[in-house]
């Protein structure tokens, strides 16, 4: 079956670095996803990674992905107070179908 | 830039009342999806399309809800009657092959 699972909180200091892990469990996922939801809001894209590479890059952001463990990371550098937010990971599970995590609160200390 | 447009932003609505959400999604996105969110959950999907279709309504409680997309543009989500278990934010989104955009949502209180 399809199931995306996340930590529920993350709290880190400002400059800090964060990561944000996922697993996933559809092996024939295309792309796997990152989305940013602020409080009252829709879901910001971040990036995404194709499941045939191991790592993308994109400014402050770092994606790692270990197919074979079928886990996902979202790496944020130098983290600052406006990164404080829930962040689902997703995986494209065929047709287009999006199958989210529960979401990870990021809290950032000042 | 290009962005899936809903309405209203807030909704607040007497149980067994009927209630609809309206959404435009980015310009020659054929996919469509309307998703809830549980306060302190994720989406879970409710309905997608593909132009006016309907590929996946499987999450759907068809007793009371019903979407439809009839020109394969706009699509309209109307849940009635409305339960107090409805409360929750409605996500619509539109995709392209590989990315799909979020809109800002509706949030629903039923009271």
């Amino acid at each position: 079956g399809e199931d995306v699972e996340q930590s529920l909180f993350l709290s880190v200091r400002e400059g800090d670095s964060s990561v944000i892990n996922c697993t996933y469990t559809d092996s024939s996922s295309t792309y796997l996803y990152w989305y940013k939801q602020e409080p009252g809001a829709g879901l910001q894209l971040l990036t995404y990674i194709f499941s045939n590479m191991d790592m993308k890059q994109d400014q402050r952001l770092t994606v790692l992905l270990n197919k074979k463990d079928k886990h996902l990371s979202l790496r944020i550098a130098d983290t600052q107070t406006g990164d404080s937010a829930i962040y689902f990971c997703a995986e494209n599970a065929g047709t287009y179908k999006y199958i989210f995590g529960t979401g990870t609160r990021l809290k950032v200390l000042a | 830039e290009a962005e899936v447009a809903q309405s209203p932003r807030y909704k607040i609505t007497e149980k067994s009342q009927a209630v609809a959400f309206w959404c435009d999604p980015i310009s020659g996105h054929a996919t469509l999806y309307w998703y809830r969110q549980i306060l302190g959950q994720g989406p879970e999907l409710l309905v997608q399309f593909q132009d006016e279709s309907v590929v996946d309504d499987s999450q759907l409680p068809k007793d009371r809800f019903s979407a439809e997309r009839l020109k394969g543009v706009d699509s309209t989500l109307k849940i009635q009657p409305a339960e107090l278990g409805d409360s929750a934010m409605y996500l619509c989104a539109s995709s392209s092959l590989t990315e799909a955009f979020f809109g800002q949502g509706t949030r629903l209180t039923v009271v």
